[in-house]
């Protein structure tokens, strides 16, 4: 959904480093969600939000921390504990029952 | 927790036939069932969805399919074109999603080649 906005398109993470990646949504959407993706793989819940203030784990949400101080923004930091963080990262927003993607990031490790 | 299976992890086509691409679950409490088309290094579109409540949805050239008391929901894509060559998935989930219900589970995804 072009409402959905992700940022950077790629992002290279040096080992033990922290990287951040950016969600924003114009969409005036309350829940939020972080999945992960790998190839040949589904995608796998990390967190979300429900409303500003709150998020919970999701399934794979070790290595992962993540904030919702505005409604528009969900960021996602991938930490020095988070050992295989090569993946394409993806942001969400619901409305209703439908979930909408924005475009995506892909982590790399150099 | 829910768990999605998806069958095959492959599937090529000639143009013009017909697609099929199926699902099971295992939580009896899901009730909306999507389907996401994604292109190479694209996001993840919703192209179709059902509710429980109902047992067939068509929309053009695409219909989905849902068998509640066996857990497998089906995609079905008739005269298949080339654009529509990509990764499928499936999903499920109780809604409304969050807490205890859980959130929408994928399948691992279908990659469907339509050869010309």
């Amino acid at each position: 959904d072009g409402g959905i906005t992700q940022s950077p398109k790629y992002l290279f993470r040096k080992e033990g480093q922290n990287v951040t990646l950016s969600c924003e949504q114009n969409l005036n959407h309350d829940a939020m969600y972080w999945y992960r993706q790998d190839p040949g793989q589904g995608l796998r819940l990390i967190y979300y939000s429900q409303i500003v203030n709150d998020f919970q784990k999701g399934d794979i949400a070790e290595g992962y921390s993540v904030s919702r101080e505005k409604k528009e923004s969900f960021p996602l930091t991938v930490t020095s504990a988070q050992k295989n963080p090569t993946a394409f990262y993806l942001c969400a927003s619901t409305v209703g029952e439908k979930l909408f993607f924005g475009s995506g990031t892909q982590l790399s490790v150099l | 927790g829910e768990n999605v299976e998806q069958h095959p992890s492959t599937l090529s086509v000639q143009e013009g036939d017909s697609a099929v691409i199926k699902c099971t679950y295992s939580d009896s409490a899901s009730n909306y069932f999507p389907w996401y088309k994604q292109e190479l290094g694209k996001r993840p579109q919703l192209i179709i969805d059902i509710r429980s409540n109902v047992g067939e949805k068509k929309d053009q050239r695409i219909a989905v399919t849902l068998n509640k008391t066996a857990k497998h929901f089906s995609l079905h894509i008739t005269e298949t074109q080339p654009e529509d060559s990509a990764v499928y998935f499936c999903a499920a989930s109780p809604f409304p999603y969050g807490g205890s219900q859980g959130n929408l589970i994928f399948g691992k995804g279908t990659k469907l080649s339509v050869k010309p």
